[in-house]
């Protein structure tokens, strides 16, 4: 099946710092991403929603200043936590659906687990 | 889509059992359901899917009943392992949307003893 990769699987960072976290489609494109927050014991939540060469659509309550996501090819989508505080720690996952099906169904990443110190 | 809850409701089941995971979902317009698997410290993977054309679909050692009419899908896995421990959640996506917003479940923790 299809792959989607996240870098780094996890991080750790000290409180006013920027991270970024990658999400790459390996073997197929993706014109549209999403990016899901998830706290211990809780659903995914949609933060954004990340379209190729446009800018990414927001769910209601996230700031975009403070999560910046960039979706420069079909293939990768970052997400920069800007100014991270302890509030930010978190599971970010990612997920990309394949253009060349049309079916719906989406891929996951791996995760990216956030520890702000 | 189902609000999200702060502590996941658990099945605890006993290796060789069968399991049955439901999910209610709210939208009218969804066609496209989806079965995840979310192991700890990981993303979520893709089990079993069900369009709104169909009320079962088989997999192996899984099936997923839809029933339209109360807006109820459910997750059935047979001869439960240990390994099959983990969170599964329910996601909805909708044509109209054109796929654009998967929502989920608040999720179920599966537990399995050996």
């Amino acid at each position: 099946g299809a792959v989607v990769s996240q870098h780094p699987s996890w991080v750790i960072c000290k409180s006013g710092t920027s991270v970024k976290i990658e999400c790459r489609s390996l073997d197929f494109q993706a014109t549209t991403m999403f990016w899901y927050r998830q706290f211990p014991k809780q659903s995914l939540m949609l933060m954004a929603t990340s379209n190729e060469g446009s800018k990414a659509t927001y769910e209601q309550g996230v700031e975009k200043d403070k999560f910046l996501i960039n979706h420069a090819s079909l293939t990768l989508s970052t997400l920069t936590v800007t100014s991270a505080h302890p509030e930010d720690s978190s599971f970010y996952i990612c997920s990309a659906s394949d253009r060349g099906q049309g079916t719906g169904e989406l891929f996951f990443g791996e995760g990216s687990r956030l520890t702000v110190l | 889509g189902e609000s999200v809850g702060l502590h996941l409701p658990t099945l605890s089941v006993q290796e060789g059992d069968n399991s049955i995971i439901n999910c209610a979902y709210s939208n009218s317009a969804s066609d496209y359901f989806i079965w995840y698997k979310q192991e700890s410290g990981k993303g979520p993977q893709f089990i079993i899917d069900i369009r709104s054309n169909m009320d079962k679909r088989q997999g192996q050692r899984v099936t997923v009943l839809l029933n339209k009419t109360v807006k109820h899908l459910s997750l059935q896995i047979a001869a439960t392992q240990p390994g099959d421990s983990a969170v599964y959640f329910c996601a909805e996506n909708s044509r109209n949307s054109g796929y654009s917003t998967l929502t989920f479940g608040k999720g179920t923790m599966l537990l399995v003893s050996p």
